[in-house]
């Protein structure tokens, strides 16, 4: 199965963009790249996800290599409620099937006040 | 609209007993997953449900087994249980249209603690 690269940790001042980054560089053409978050004491949540090409929705951007070999996620101004564990994943068949979601680490983002 | 609902919260069993955890999908998925997470680590896939069929399988052994019922919720069960079961159990639900790319979305979780 393909498989994802994260930083253990990072840190962001309050209000500053941050840029997390994932490595996959063993991603085939029909793996989909999903971000979750997990807060403190919670289920994972859903972020965000694409394919090829840049996704924007209103809690983050998505930037995708063009040769898809990694992906950043982009919080415009990062607030103490971000704080949280995110995740990067691949979704598709070489990845375990598009039912099988596989979790690494993930980054564990701290914001500073 | 209630999200995906799990119960019960908090639990303590110890060892070689057997627990029933339950899920309730949110309003309009059919198709539920489950998760083992450890203290530290990330969610583990056990399996998901389609059509009251079990449709995927990670790598847990025969203990765990499952349920879903024609109104798509949802039990995972747990036999014979070691202290190294003790984790936060997910349920994940999706609309079958979506499980392909789209979005999963996850309870609050149940834990448990083995003694």
């Amino acid at each position: 199965d393909a498989k994802t690269t994260q930083p253990n940790s990072m840190e962001s001042n309050e209000e500053e963009p941050v840029h997390l980054p994932c490595n996959h560089s063993t991603i085939s053409g029909t793996d989909y790249i999903h971000w979750y978050r997990q807060l403190p004491s919670q289920g994972p949540e859903y972020v965000i996800h694409g394919l090829t090409s840049n996704v924007n929705n209103r809690m983050a951007s998505l930037a995708i290599a063009e040769d898809r070999k990694s992906s950043t996620l982009i919080l415009h101004r990062a607030t103490l409620r971000d704080a949280a564990v995110y995740y990067c994943i691949l979704r598709g068949p070489n990845s375990g099937g598009y039912q099988k979601v596989t979790f690494g680490t993930g980054t564990k983002l701290q914001v500073i006040p | 609209d209630a999200g995906v609902t799990q119960s019960p919260t908090h639990l303590i069993k110890t060892r070689g007993q057997q627990v029933t955890l339950r899920c309730s999908p949110k309003s309009g998925h059919d198709t539920v997953s489950w998760y083992q997470q450890a203290l530290g680590q990330g969610p583990q896939f056990i399996f998901q449900y389609y059509e009251e069929e079990e449709r995927q399988r990670g790598n847990f052994p025969d203990r765990f087994s499952g349920h879903q019922f024609p109104n798509y919720s949802s039990e995972l069960n747990v036999n014979a249980l070691l202290l190294g079961d003790s984790a936060l159990y997910l349920c994940a639900s999706s609309p079958e249209t979506g499980a392909d790319t789209g979005e999963l979305f996850f309870g609050e979780g149940s834990r448990l603690t083995v003694l």
